[in-house]
């Protein structure tokens, strides 16, 4: 079945720098990713959703200067968190959607990443 | 995710059927999915019904849905300790976003 693999699985950095995370598909080409965040005994919040090729689209209230997302290829999008801060921290999660025409494409084809639980100090 | 409710908390004993509860808003969703997440861990797709449908079993899963209601729910039957964990209820809104619920922290008790 589809895999997606998100590194790295926990980081934990200091307050002012900036973290990457990664989100591939293994098996399968991915037109769109979309990443979450989850914070502790909630639902995930989608921030933004990504497509190979083009600019990101955000969620309200999502800042793109502070997540920084790029899909530069059909198995790989990034986020990165730029000049993290304590409030940042939170559990990430992507997921990928296998490319398929507009309107078609499987019920289950949603493949989420295991998650990286950022902790900024 | 406020679009799309469900009870925070349940617990059950082993050997009996859980049944978690969900409603919805978004009358147009095409598919509802039922996820489950583990502790510390992405989500798993468990199952998923159709809008045009008002049943679907998988082994020890069964989804009903009420589409008048809006209503979705997921048993468990014969609940074992490794169905411990989240389980998130989610629709699809528009081409391909989801949109879910709070989740339901299930504990099942020996």
């Amino acid at each position: 079945g589809a895999v997606v693999s998100q590194h790295p699985s926990w980081v934990i950095c200091k307050s002012g720098t900036s973290v990457k995370i990664e989100c591939r598909s293994l098996d399968f080409q991915a037109t769109t990713m979309f990443w979450y965040r989850q914070f502790p005994k909630q639902s995930l919040m989608l921030m933004a959703t990504s497509n190979e090729g083009s600019k990101a689209t955000y969620e309200q209230g999502v800042e793109k200067d502070k997540f920084l997302i790029n899909h530069a290829s059909l198995t790989l999008s990034t986020l990165t968190v730029t000049s993290a801060h304590p409030e940042d921290s939170s559990f990430y999660i992507c997921s990928a959607r296998p490319h398929f025409k507009p309107g078609q494409g499987p019920p289950d084809g949603y493949t989420f990443g295991s998650g990286t639980r950022l902790t900024v100090v | 995710g406020e679009d799309v409710e469900q009870s925070l908390f349940l617990s059950v004993r082993e050997g009996d059927s859980s049944v978690i509860n969900c409603t919805y808003t978004d009358s147009s969703s095409t598919y509802l999915y039922w996820y489950k997440q583990e502790p510390g861990a992405g989500l798993q797709l468990l199952t998923y019904i159709f809008s045009n449908m008002d049943m679907k079993q998988d082994q020890r899963l069964t989804v009903l849905l009420n589409k008048k209601d809006k209503h979705l729910s997921l048993r468990i039957a014969d609940t074992q300790t490794g169905d411990s964990a989240i389980y998130f209820c989610a629709e699809k809104v528009g081409d391909y976003k989801l949109s879910f619920g709070a989740g339901t922290t299930v504990t099942v008790r020996a």
